[in-house]
C-alpha cells in the first residue's frame, strides 16, 4: 500500500526566500509523481507532474525532481511571494489513476 | 475553456437521509475521479470513472456509489449517511490517453455537513 509523507507540516518563511518543500512516497511503482496547491476552502491546483521516467519539471519559479529510487520528490519555490501562501501537496500515481496524497504543507509568506 | 464544475457547492444532510453530488468534467475529458477530504484522513481516492465505467475503487464502504453518462458527466452518491461523512467531496477529470501523462483538474469541491 502506497503512502505518502509530507516535510514540514507548516513553515514560515520571509517574502523573497527561497524554499524546499519534501515529499516522500513509500512504493517506487508510480505512474508520476504531481503537486498541487489548495487555498483555503478551494479545491486543488496543479502546479507540476513529473512522469515515471523523468527527473524534474519546472514551471516558472517552480522546479520538481523525482528520485523513484530513494521515494523522494521535492518542490523548490525560488523568491517566495505572499500569494504563494497555501498548502501545497503532492501525490503519487499508482494504478488505475489513483492519486495518494501527503498531509500537505501549509505554507506561509510573510510580507 | 471551461473547468470542471461541481454541484451543488454546499450541502446539508441530517444522518440517514442519502445525497447526490454531480460533476461535469472538461470538454473532451473522459476520466472522472472522485476524492474525500477531511481533517483527519486528508485526501482519499473513492473511485474513478472512464467511458461509463468504473475502472478503479478505495477502501470506502458500499454506501458510497458513482456513476457515469454518456457525456462523461459523473454522479456520486452516498446512502444512509453518517455524521463522519462530512467532508469536501472533490472531483477531478482528465482526457486519461495514457496511464501517467495526464494532469488531473480539480473541480471546487461540494461541502457536505451531515447532522
Amino acid at each position: 500500500k502506497q503512502e505518502v509523507t509530507q516535510i514540514p507540516a507548516a513553515l514560515s518563511v520571509p517574502e523573497g526566500e527561497n524554499l524546499v518543500l519534501n515529499c516522500s512516497f513509500t512504493d517506487s511503482a508510480i505512474y508520476n509523481l504531481q503537486w498541487f496547491r489548495q487555498d483555503p476552502g478551494k479545491g486543488l491546483t496543479s502546479l507540476l507532474l513529473i512522469q515515471s521516467s523523468q527527473r524534474e519539471q519546472t514551471s516558472g519559479r517552480l522546479n520538481a525532481s523525482l528520485d523513484k529510487s530513494s521515494g523522494r520528490s521535492t518542490l523548490y519555490i525560488a523568491a517566495s511571494q505572499p500569494g504563494d501562501s497555501a498548502t501545497y501537496l503532492c501525490a503519487a500515481e499508482t494504478s488505475g489513476s489513483r492519486l495518494t496524497f501527503g498531509e500537505g504543507t501549509q505554507l506561509t509568506v510573510n510580507p | 475553456k471551461a473547468g470542471v464544475t461541481q454541484t451543488p457547492r454546499y450541502l446539508i444532510k441530517t444522518r440517514g437521509q442519502q445525497v447526490t453530488l454531480s460533476c461535469s468534467p472538461i470538454s473532451g475529458h473522459r476520466s472522472v475521479s472522485w476524492y474525500q477530504q477531511t481533517p483527519g484522513q486528508g485526501l482519499q481516492f473513492l473511485f474513478e470513472y472512464f467511458s461509463e465505467t468504473q475502472r478503479n475503487k478505495g477502501n470506502f464502504p458500499g454506501r458510497f456509489s458513482g456513476r457515469q453518462f454518456s457525456n462523461s458527466r459523473s454522479e456520486m452518491n452516498v446512502s444512509t449517511l453518517e455524521l463522519g461523512d462530512s467532508a469536501l467531496y472533490l472531483c477531478a477529470s482528465s482526457f486519461r490517453r495514457t496511464y501517467g501523462t495526464d494532469t488531473q483538474y480539480f473541480g471546487p469541491g461540494t461541502r457536505l455537513t451531515v447532522l
